[in-house]
């Protein structure tokens, strides 16, 4: 079985531009959240969708926005880049919302120049 | 709000144990979880304990809770070189996400 499974796994992005990263969680799972790790620290929650559904949402401004289609795939979708979005985006899957496994894809690497 | 503190370095020698430690804020957490992160990779989950419970043990991972003093430990026994790499510590948030701590980096010398 495939886990999960982000794309691109790198970008370089221009400040000003938009972005959108694709993640494809483990086959029947129906929950998807997003994180954000900063280069040294540990990832911040921004989203979660259930059921195509948002369920959760972190502490980050409106650029950031996401969804989730039909078949539980998601986008993070962000506009007008800044330098300070540079970070590894990591997209996790569980099979609920309060699930005790979650499961990590390798993470897209985006960079803002 | 919920918060998660970890020392952020540790260095052991191959076939020592190392002991990591966590605090944490949220009394209202269900679960506690410990994930490994290698360069350039995502995060492994390594192992949780349910909030009721004191210990728990899988192979060489011993984790620790001490409820009242909000305080989880992974304890790795007969450290190797291949568990170099960062851990995090995390707590849930009713379920929704996660919580994670800064990560403490572990460095196995030889």
């Amino acid at each position: 079985d495939a886990g999960v499974t982000q794309s691109p796994t790198h970008l370089i992005k221009t400040r000003g531009q938009q972005v959108t990263l694709r993640c494809s969680p483990i086959s029947g799972h129906k929950s998807v959240s997003w994180y954000q790790q900063v280069l040294g620290q540990g990832p911040q929650f921004i989203f979660q969708y259930y059921e195509k559904e948002e369920r959760g949402r972190g502490n980050f401004p409106d650029r950031f926005s996401a969804r989730q289609f039909p078949n539980y795939s998601s986008e993070l979708n962000v506009n007008a880049l800044l330098l300070g979005d540079s970070a590894l985006y990591l997209c996790a899957s569980s099979l609920g919302t309060a699930d005790t496994e979650a499961f990590f894809g390798q993470g897209t690497r985006l960079t803002v120049v | 709000g919920e918060d998660v503190e970890q020392s952020l370095f540790l260095s052991v020698r191959e076939g020592d144990s190392s002991v990591i430690n966590c605090t944490y804020t949220d009394s209202s957490s269900t679960y506690l979880y410990w994930y490994k992160q290698e360069p350039g990779a995502g995060l492994q989950l390594l192992t949780y304990i349910f909030s009721n419970m004191d210990m728990k043990q899988d192979q060489r991972l011993t984790v620790l809770l001490n409820k009242k003093d909000k305080h989880l430990s992974l304890r790795i026994a007969d450290t190797q070189t291949g568990d170099s790499a960062i851990y995090f510590c995390a707590e849930d948030n009713y379920g929704q996400n996660f919580v994670f701590g800064p990560g403490t980096r572990l460095s196995v010398l030889p």
